[in-house]
């Protein structure tokens, strides 16, 4: 199987912009997590989709947001793009939460290295 | 909330060393852990998980954790490093909605 796409894989924008970044989960995947990797804080959650909804929710500003297509491909959005927003976003898929509240494994993609000048 | 410590930010070892990267969580409830390894260049890849049963799980490439509930610890460990273990390690905890929380990750850089 392939495994998880992420497009594009560098991006140079600069203050005030917006960006859109793109993930394919595996397939057969429907649920889609986004993280943001900085060498400050680490890795931080950003949001899950599943079936198209957001199911969970990390500690980030609303500039950040996301939608999941009926294909579970997904998409995130920074708006008003600031200089600390520069940061490796990884995309990770996985099959539905198993039952009980298990937290399935997740399968990551190789990031979008963002660059904000 | 939960949180994930992992105590080494570097470590420097020979080939043939054996290795314990620690991992500390502080969580009250049932708990999914995870071991995921980012060698140079790469991307995230699960080493191993655990979710119930066997404290003592094994992963890939020869590495191990166990949990221990009352240390609320899932310590790494590999009885003998090679090179190609260079890598940064990440341990994580699972959330409700498949959220992981991660510890501030460890580099370990092996000496041929």
């Amino acid at each position: 199987k392939a495994g998880v796409t992420q497009t594009p894989r560098y991006l140079i924008k600069t203050r005030g912009q917006q960006v859109t970044l793109s993930c394919s989960p595996i397939s057969g995947h429907r649920s889609v997590s986004w993280y943001q990797q900085t060498p400050g804080q680490g890795l931080q959650f950003l949001f899950e989709y599943f079936s198209e909804t957001q199911r969970n929710k990390g500690n980030f500003p609303g500039r950040f947001s996301g939608r999941q297509f009926s294909n579970s491909r997904s998409e995130m959005n920074v708006s008003t793009l600031e200089l600390g927003d520069s940061a490796l976003y990884l995309c990770a898929s996985s099959l539905p939460q198993l039952a009980g509240g298990i937290t399935d494994t997740q399968y990551f993609g190789p990031g979008t290295r963002l660059t904000v000048l | 909330a939960q949180s994930v410590s992992q105590h080494n930010h570097h470590v420097i070892l020979s080939e043939a060393a054996s290795l314990e990267l620690g991992c500390n969580y502080s969580y009250g409830g049932t708990v999914n852990l995870f071991w995921y390894v980012q060698y140079p260049g790469q991307h995230l890849q699960l080493l191993l998980k655990y979710f119930s049963g066997d404290p003592l799980v094994k992963g890939i490439k020869g590495f191990e954790a166990e949990f221990i509930k009352s240390k609320f610890s899932f310590n790494l460990r590999k009885p003998s490093v090679q090179w190609s273990d260079t890598a940064e390690y990440f341990c994580a905890l699972g959330e409700y909605g498949n959220k992981l929380v991660f510890g501030a990750g460890t580099i370990l850089r092996v000496k041929s």
